[in-house]
């Protein structure tokens, strides 16, 4: 079975200030690996996603994360956020070629402060 | 891009009553439709996974005959809670596939029901 752990329930940030939110995961079988985004009382967002291919991927709203297989990790970074960019991120995965059963992780709150 | 709509976005109702959400694949045909639950500041939690013409799929420990499922058609899926209660309440989301490889799942606004 597949598991996704977000290590930071909260992540307080200026304005400006580059971010990293964790996410690891754990998977006996290869794995699809997304980064989605919430706002309040909206639905979920895909900021990106690994498939296969480079280990880096890029995002919108100028996020990026890496996959690290060695250390199952997909870390999503931005160089500079904005206030508009509080939200909830959530880490999700899937089984590669499988069905499409997403995973979630339990959600970082990212609060950006001016 | 691919949208999802969900109908109603807030639900009040009384304890006992039935209440039925819609979730609907605007612009494209959706096979699969799942159905999350999501509670104040926590993660989704997969309630159901739903293919058109057939019978949902129930995670364990989700009550099927409390959380009725049925996906007429490829556009529609609907969600009703029977014999609603307080506990009931959650914010309700669903999520549709578009069949085209496993990363294209795009998800509705969702509903936030209340039950008094």
């Amino acid at each position: 079975a597949q598991s996704v752990t977000q290590l930071d329930s909260q992540v307080p940030v200026f304005e400006e200030a580059p971010v990293e939110l964790r996410c690891n995961y754990s998977s006996s079988v290869s794995v699809y690996l997304f980064w989605y985004v919430q706002y309040p009382n909206q639905g979920l967002q895909l900021l990106l996603k690994y498939l296969s291919g480079s280990t880096l991927v890029k995002g919108i709203n100028g996020f990026e994360a890496e996959f690290n297989k060695s250390q199952t990790s997909f870390h999503l970074r931005k160089p500079s956020v904005h206030i508009s960019d509080t939200a909830e991120y959530f880490c999700a995965v899937t089984v590669s070629g499988g069905y499409n059963k997403l995973i979630f992780g339990a959600g970082t709150r990212l609060a950006v402060h001016p | 891009g691919a949208v999802v709509s969900q109908h109603p976005s807030r639900v009040i109702c009384k304890s006992g009553t039935s209440v039925k959400i819609e979730c609907r694949s605007l612009d494209f045909q959706a096979t699969t439709m799942f159905w999350y639950r999501q509670f104040p500041k926590q993660s989704l939690m997969l309630m159901a996974t739903s293919n058109e013409g057939s019978k949902a799929t129930y995670e364990q420990g989700v009550e099927k005959d409390k959380f009725l499922i049925n996906h007429a058609s490829l556009t529609l899926s609907t969600l009703t809670v029977t014999s609603a209660h307080p506990e009931d309440s959650s914010f309700y989301i669903c999520s549709a596939d578009t069949g085209i490889g496993t990363d294209t799942q795009y998800f509705g606004p969702g509903t936030r029901l209340t039950v008094l």
